[in-house]
């Protein structure tokens, strides 16, 4: 049973747009979430996290919201870029030291211009 | 952030045969972690390879299958044995970072293709 859901398998955006990804968990446990992006023939890459005693983090264009009583996250990017094109991971853990995370399927986002 | 070297990128391989990934990193860690990737899933976990003890295997992945070497701090390496096309996947290791390690850092990755 997945325990981090990404249930829109790719998402198509123009450029200068909003994108939101979301992603859904079922672990009430999990206290810290990820977003990760992956571009083809690399690994992915660290992007922004949250951590349960938040709602909001930002980061420049992007910027992540946590739900806490949904278990729901999302990830808005503003404004969206061609080269925001790539694979997106949510993960999520519970915060300890090297805790290994949960990843979701991936949301690939396609920004045209 | 830690550099990792992961080799081979990509091979294609025979059934039967067995295919050994190594990660290399450029600072001492304690836990390494290798993640699989198949195709239109998300990354799970293989195993936790920590140095000085045997790996410890998630639920669906056993010793005789991925065994893994961790002979030092910055050394892993993770094998797919008697491959089948069901392994054709992405093999990524990965260690934490962060100031709690709360985050994880990948390496490139190995894209595995089984014939």
């Amino acid at each position: 049973d997945q325990q981090v859901k990404q249930n829109s398998p790719s998402l198509s955006v123009q450029e200068g747009r909003i994108s939101i990804l979301n992603c859904d968990y079922t672990n009430s446990m999990f206290d810290y979430f990820l977003w990760y992006k992956k571009y083809p023939a690399e690994g992915p890459t660290f992007l922004i996290s949250i951590s349960s005693i938040k709602d909001k983090n930002e980061d420049g264009r992007f910027t992540v919201f946590l739900n806490k009583s949904a278990k729901h996250l999302s990830l808005h990017i503003v404004p969206s870029q061609p080269g925001d094109s790539a694979v997106y991971f949510c993960a999520a853990s519970v915060y300890q030291a090297g805790t290994a995370l949960i990843f979701g399927k991936g949301t690939t986002l396609s920004v045209s211009s | 952030s830690a550099v990792i070297s992961q080799k081979p990128s990509r091979d294609i391989c025979q059934r039967g045969t067995s295919l050994t990934i190594q990660c290399q990193v450029d600072s001492q860690v304690t836990m390494m972690f290798w993640y699989r990737q198949q195709p239109g899933q998300s990354l799970t976990l293989i195993a936790t390879a920590n140095q000085g003890s045997e790996a410890t295997y998630e639920s669906g992945f056993v010793i005789d299958k991925f065994p893994i070497s961790r002979p030092n701090l910055t050394f892993s390496t993770l094998t797919v044995s008697n491959m089948s096309p069901e392994d054709s996947s992405i093999y990524l290791c990965s260690v934490p970072q962060g100031a709690a390690n709360e985050k994880l850092f990948f390496g490139s990755g190995t894209q595995l293709s089984v014939l």
